[in-house]
């Protein structure tokens, strides 16, 4: 079966420090990976996707994340932490044969300390 | 900026009610999808509709239905809450093709008493 894994429940960092959140998936084929956001109270906000090309992909608020395919991973990193850091962070994979399908992880809080 | 609305930010119902959950994107996007967040569990799929008239069941279909009548508005019908559908409801739409990321409305968060 698909799956998508966010190994760590919560993820507690100092502010200024870097930060890492992991996924790693079990899709067949090259999928479409994604990461989200989710602030208190609020809906998901995309973050970043990767399609092709380059591993290291940007995307807004200055993180970004990391393609791995030989590890099938691709973790979401921030060079220095901000407390406004803090939120739900998920990880989805879509399978290219679908236009759709989105298989999403569990979610990670990430708890960003002054 | 692509805008994706919902029509209730909180609501509280009586188990055995039909409930109504609307769904409106602005940004002309073909898909639209219905997901419910539950601590732990991730985003659940629905629903999705890929045109007017169209859908598709998701992963926990059993207890809901959708109806999509205009391009932009897909709705998520609650024949009789029960009080296992206390959840957080999240609309989302896209374009079509697999590459495109979804859009997301504020949710609902529905509790049925």
């Amino acid at each position: 079966a698909q799956s998508v894994a966010q190994p760590e429940d919560q993820v507690n960092v100092a502010e200024g420090n870097p930060l890492t959140v992991k996924c790693t998936y079990s899709v067949s084929g090259n999928p479409y990976l994604f990461w989200y956001v989710q602030y208190p109270n609020r809906g998901l906000q995309f973050l970043l996707k990767y399609i092709t090309g380059d591993n290291l992909v940007k995307g807004s608020y200055g993180f970004e994340a990391e393609f791995n395919k030989s590890q099938t991973s691709f973790h979401l990193k921030k060079p220095s932490a901000l407390v406004s850091d803090s939120a739900l962070y998920f990880c989805a994979v879509r399978p290219q044969d679908s236009n759709y399908q989105l298989i999403w992880g569990a979610g990670t809080k990430l708890i960003i300390k002054p | 900026d692509v805008k994706v609305t919902q029509s209730s930010r909180y609501l509280v119902k009586r188990t055995g009610e039909k409930v109504f959950l609307e769904c409106v994107q602005d940004m002309d996007h073909e898909n639209m999808f219905w997901y419910r967040q539950d601590p732990g569990l991730g985003l659940r799929l629905i629903y999705f509709s890929y045109d007017v008239k169209m859908k598709e069941k998701g992963d926990i279909p059993e207890g809901y239905s959708v109806s999509r009548e205009k391009k932009e508005r897909f709705s998520l019908i609650l024949e009789s809450a029960s009080t296992n559908q206390t959840s957080m409801y999240l609309c989302a739409s896209s374009f079509v093709q697999g590459r495109n990321e979804q859009y997301f409305g504020p949710g609902t968060r529905l509790t049925v008493t």
